[in-house]
C-alpha cells in the first residue's frame, strides 16, 4: 500500500513561475525523500528532509516538512522546460520507501 | 557504468511463462531493493536485501514471486506463472544501507514487463 498522497496530482504553470506541490503521510518516518521521474531519465533523488528537520534547500528546490501535521511541501522556483515531469514523495522507514501516486508537473515555454 | 543498471529493458511474455529480472546494483553498494510501478502509480515495495539475505520479503504479493543475491552484487528476481496483472516496470535501487535516516536509494531505468 502506498503511505504518501501527492497534491494536487497534475499541474500546470508557465516557464519561470514556481511550482509547488504537496505530500501527505500517514505514519512516522524516518525521513522523507522527493524524487523526479521522466521517461528519459528514470526516477531521481531530489532531496532528502529528516524528521528533524523542518525546512531544506537544494538549488531551485526547497522541500519543507512538518512531522505533527505528516506533511511536506516540494517548492520548485524559476521553473524550466527541463523540470517537466512526476514528482513523487517518498517516506522511509524501516528500509523502505513508501511512494505516494506523485504530481505531473508540466512547464510551458 | 556508475549507476544501476537493469536488463532487459523490455520484457513480453506470455501468460503462464516464466521470467527473470536482473539489477546490477552500484559498486560498493551493500543494500539492494526491488519496487513495481503501475501505470499512473508510484513505486510499490517488493523486496530488501542486505549483503546475500532478504532481510524484508514483505512486499512480494505472492509464492509466484522469488528474488535472489547469490554474491551479495547482483539480484535476480523471479516470476513464475506470470499473470496479466504482474505487467508494470520493475525497479531495482541500491544504497549503502546507512543506519539512522540518511540512506539515499538510487534507482536503475527499470524492466518494462507486458504479460498478454
Amino acid at each position: 500500500s502506498q503511505q504518501g498522497e501527492e497534491d494536487p496530482q497534475a499541474l500546470s504553470i508557465q516557464e519561470g513561475e514556481n511550482a509547488t506541490m504537496n505530500c501527505s503521510y500517514k505514519t512516522s518516518i524516518n525521513n522523507l525523500q522527493w524524487y523526479r521521474q521522466n521517461s528519459g531519465r528514470g526516477l531521481v533523488h531530489l532531496i532528502l528532509i529528516r524528521s528533524n528537520e523542518r525546512e531544506k534547500h537544494s538549488g531551485r528546490l526547497r522541500v519543507t516538512l512538518d512531522t505533527s501535521k505528516k506533511s511536506s511541501s516540494l517548492l520548485i522556483t524559476a521553473s524550466r522546460a527541463a523540470d517537466t515531469a512526476s514528482y513523487f514523495c517518498a517516506t522511509y522507514q524501516d528500509y523502505k520507501l513508501s511512494f505516494g501516486a506523485g504530481t505531473t508537473v508540466t512547464v510551458r515555454a | 557504468g556508475a549507476g544501476v543498471s537493469q536488463t532487459p529493458s523490455n520484457k513480453v511474455t506470455e501468460k503462464g511463462k516464466y521470467v527473470e529480472l536482473r539489477c546490477d546494483p552500484i559498486s560498493g553498494h551493500t543494500a539492494l531493493y526491488w519496487y513495481r510501478q503501475s501505470l499512473g502509480q508510484g513505486p510499490e515495495f517488493l523486496i530488501y536485501f542486505q549483503g546475500t539475505g532478504a532481510a524484508d520479503d514483505s512486499g512480494l504479493p505472492n509464492d509466484r514471486f522469488f528474488a535472489v543475491r547469490p554474491e551479495g552484487s547482483v539480484s535476480t528476481l523471479k516470476i513464475q506463472r506470470t499473470e496479466r496483472g504482474d505487467s508494470a516496470v520493475y525497479l531495482c535501487a541500491s544504497s549503502y544501507g546507512l543506519a539512522g535516516g540518511s540512506d539515499t536509494q538510487y534507482f536503475g531505468p527499470g524492466t518494462r514487463l507486458t504479460v498478454l
